[in-house]
Formats: structure tokens, sequence, C-alpha cells
């Protein structure tokens, strides 16, 4: 079976500081991993996946496959970072379904 | 495009009655997704179908919980007869044959069973 783990419901920070939200996952073969994020009164919509190692927004995440993680990081966190962000797991090849997290609400305060 | 489209976005019913959504692909995609959000349990798979065909719907929570997609441009999930557990938001969403499994949300549907 395949599971995400998001541990936070909430992560308060303050303008300027570090951020990362936390995702762990079980899978016995080779995940494809995504983070998805939705913002006040918008739609879920995709963030970044880790095939394509990119930067969005100034948000990195690096697959840890050692220790079964895909935490999602930025350096520097703005107030327009606010949003609800899910962690999500394809497994099967072919299966093209998702498995989320329970989520985790970032709070970027002034 | 306008995007996954989804109807009603909000839907207030009593208990045994009989509610359905309703959600449009965006064209071209050959996969359609229906998704529940709790507060409880997040964001959870119901089924989806592949080409129209259901691929898997291990998801779906009993048998009061049906879905159908006719074709490729309409969808359908019914519940019969509701119940107030059933409240939740209900997703839609939907991808295509290119791309790492980026799938596209629609704004989904509130529903509320009193």
């Amino acid at each position: 079976a395949q599971r995400v783990t998001q541990p936070e419901k909430l992560l308060s920070v303050f303008k300027g500081a570090p951020v990362e939200l936390k995702c762990n996952y079980s899978y016995s073969g080779s995940p494809e991993l995504f983070w998805y994020v939705q913002y006040s009164r918008q739609r879920l919509q995709l963030l970044l996946r880790h095939i394509s190692r990119e930067s969005i927004k100034g948000f990195t995440a690096d697959l840890n496959k050692g220790e079964t993680s895909f935490h999602l990081k930025k350096p520097f966190a703005q107030e327009e970072d606010s949003a609800m962000y899910y962690c999500a797991l394809s497994g099967r090849t072919g299966r093209r379904a998702l498995t989320f997290g329970s989520g985790t609400r970032l709070q970027v305060q002034p | 495009d306008a995007g996954v489209i989804q109807s009603p976005r909000h839907e207030v019913t009593e208990m045994g009655q009989e509610v359905t959504l309703r959600c449009k692909p965006i064209s071209g995609h050959n996969s359609l997704f229906w998704y529940r959000q709790t507060m409880m349990r997040g964001l959870e798979l119901l089924i989806y179908f592949n080409n129209n065909v259901p691929i898997d719907d291990s998801g779906m929570p009993e048998d009061r919980f049906s879905a159908k997609m006719p074709n490729a441009s309409f969808s359908t999930l019914k519940i019969q007869p509701s119940e107030p557990r059933d409240s939740a938001v209900y997703f839609c969403a939907s991808t295509g044959t290119s791309g790492a499994y980026e799938q596209y949300f629609g704004p989904g549907t509130r529903l509320t069973v009193t």
C-alpha cells in the first residue's frame, strides 16, 4: 500500500523566515512525488514535481529515498506563500491516480 | 479553456435525498478523477476513469455512491441516499496523455447533507 504523511497540520512563520513543510511516504517501488498548493479561493494546482528538479516560486523539494521523504523548502517565506500545501504520490506505473497527504496549512505572518 | 468545470458549486440537501455532482474535464484529457476532501481524512481518491472506463473504484465508500462517464466530456458522481457523513468538498480532476501525471482540478462542489 502507498501512503503519504504530512505530520504538521499548521505551520506558522514570519515573513523572511525559512520554511520546511515535511512529507514522508511509504511505497515499495520507485514513486513519483509532487507538491500541490491551494491558495485561498483558488483551485488546487501543481507546484512542483520531483522529476523536474525545478524551483517554483522559490520552493524546492528533494526526494530522499533513504529517508522516504520529499520535504518542501523555501529559504525566505513571503506573505503570498500562505496556502494549503499537499504532498502527493503516484506509484504503480500507468496508474495515474494520486495519493495525497492530509495537507499542511502555511501561514506567513508579516 | 475554462479548465475543469464542476456543478453545482454548492449543494445543500436533506438526508435521504439523491445528490448528483457533475464534471466536465478539460477537452482532450483522457483521464478523470473524483476526490473527496474532509477535515478528518484529507483528500481521498474515490474513483478514476481512463478513456471513459472506470479503472479503480476502490475508494468509493459504499454502494450508495456511483459514478459514470458516458462520454469524454462529462462525468457524474451520484449519492443515493445521502447521509450527513457525506458532507465534504468533492473535486474532479483531469489529466492528458502527455506530462508526468499533472492533474488539473476543478473548483470543487461543497456538499452539505443535513
